[in-house]
């Protein structure tokens, strides 16, 4: 089982700032990486999938980068309605696996 | 606008069986994989199984293997999870996904006597 780790598990923000998230694998998993958004008695949304691609009506303040085993998303200014938790996904090898999270928080 | 209604969540006790729906709706259902994901509060969220648009190829997690059994009926535009054995380490909220994108509400699974 690919194991994913991501880092750190606490990020504090202040609004109008840049975030940086960070996701690791325990191995290859080439480009087919996802990030998801959820917010407290939410769904998961899906923000980001094949590593940098955005899923529908997700702004562009969001961007994926990354390839193989290091991958990252970028909020580039933080607003209000994205401070939440952040999971990565892979989907490249079964069993999928998510990451344990990143919460990020008002500074 | 894709929709996905999961049921059959409730109570049960362990070594009972649930049987999870998933209707869905705004999607060509019979083109799509589709998924069963779960989340704990204790360990985050786990991928439970997929199935292809056939039905003819099905993974499972090793944590539900041989007790878990997912199924499609494209007729019917509906995904199922049937969940025998259950032990009280089910207990999660169930969520229905199209492919990996749109999740539906999700149905509460509580196993405990």
């Amino acid at each position: 089982e690919i194991v994913m780790t991501q880092s750190p598990a606490t990020l504090s923000v202040s609004p109008g700032e840049r975030a940086t998230l960070s996701c690791r694998a325990s191995q290859s998993v080439t480009s087919d990486l996802a990030w998801y958004q959820q917010k407290p008695g939410q769904t998961p949304r899906l923000l980001i999938h094949d590593t940098s691609t955005r899923a529908t009506g997700i702004p562009a303040r969001f961007s994926g980068s990354g390839s193989g085993a290091e991958f990252s998303l970028v909020i580039s200014s933080l607003q209000s309605e994205d401070f939440a938790v952040y999971y990565c996904l892979q989907y490249n090898n079964w069993p999928w696996t998510f990451g344990q999270g990143t919460k990020v928080e008002v500074k | 606008d894709v929709q996905l209604v999961e049921s059959g969540g409730g109570l049960v006790q362990p070594g009972g069986s649930l049987r999870l729906s998933c209707v869905t709706s705004g999607f060509t259902f019979s083109t799509y994989a589709m998924s069963w994901v779960r989340q704990t509060p204790g360990k985050g969220l786990e991928w439970v199984s997929v199935i292809n648009d056939s039905g003819g190829s099905i993974y499972y997690a090793d944590s539900v293997q041989g007790r878990f059994a997912i199924s499609r009926d494209n007729s019917k535009n509906t995904l199922y999870l049937q969940m025998n054995s259950l032990r009280a380490e089910d207990t999660a909220v169930y969520y229905c996904a199209k492919s990996f994108g749109s999740w539906g509400q999700g149905t509460l699974v509580t196993v405990s006597s």
